[in-house]
């Protein structure tokens, strides 16, 4: 089945700082690469996706990168605040597995003010 | 829409005894997908079913574990006999046309096993 890795596992960056999570994922097949976010002790919310057929996106201070090739994808989120700490999911979807995504371990972010 | 429900919030069960967890989807959706979370782990897939059949319980233990959507009412994951290590928090998520599109996700049943 796929298997998905995330780095780091904790990330601490001053507000205003940039911050980037990596992602690989085994699959080639996996077309569909979402992104969650988990404040503590809520529930995950979607925040941004991609799809394969797309190497970048962006919706304000978040972007997604994918590169195909190497199998990796990345979060850039800019200018973080305080309210961006959380935790972070990367996941991949892969027809090899009914498309059902498999999420990375997650990345702790914490934003100082 | 309500979102994603989830009940109970908190579950406290001794062990040998038998959990229910239920989880209603958003209006219009068909889709319902069961995940784990451990701390400081990923949520781990455990079921998907559509109303009234599995379509994937890979993720699923074969012994004590099940899970239904039946045609009326939410979809129950039901853990018989109890163990600590089923301990965790158990999300539900919903979708309107399958998995590979956004989940929502309900706020999850804490399940506690003394």
């Amino acid at each position: 089945g796929e298997n998905v890795e995330q780095h780091p596992s904790t990330l601490s960056v001053q507000e205003g700082d940039s911050a980037v999570i990596k992602c690989t994922y085994s699959d080639s097949a996996s077309n569909y690469f979402p992104w969650y976010k988990q404040e503590l002790g809520k529930r995950p919310q979607l925040i941004i996706d991609i799809r394969s057929n797309v190497g970048e996106k962006k919706d304000q201070r978040i972007a997604v990168t994918l590169n195909k090739t190497a199998k990796h994808f990345s979060l850039h989120i800019t200018e973080t605040q305080p309210e961006d700490s959380a935790v972070y999911f990367c996941a991949a979807s892969t027809p090899g597995g009914s498309y059902i995504p498999t999420f990375g371990r997650g990345t702790s972010l914490i934003v100082h003010p | 829409n309500a979102g994603v429900m989830q009940n109970p919030r908190h579950l406290v069960r001794r062990r040998g005894q038998e959990a229910r967890l239920r989880c209603s989807p958003m209006k219009g959706h068909s889709h319902v997908y069961w995940y784990r979370q451990l701390p400081e782990e990923g949520l781990k897939f455990m079921v998907y079913l559509q109303k009234e059949n599995i379509i994937d319980e890979s993720g699923m233990p074969k012994e004590r574990f099940s899970a239904e959507f039946p045609k009326e009412g939410p979809s129950i994951l039901r853990i018989q006999q109890v163990v600590r290590g089923d301990s965790a928090a158990y999300f539900c998520a919903s979708s309107p046309r399958g998995p590979n599109e956004k989940l929502f996700f309900g706020s999850g049943t804490q399940l506690s096993v003394l």
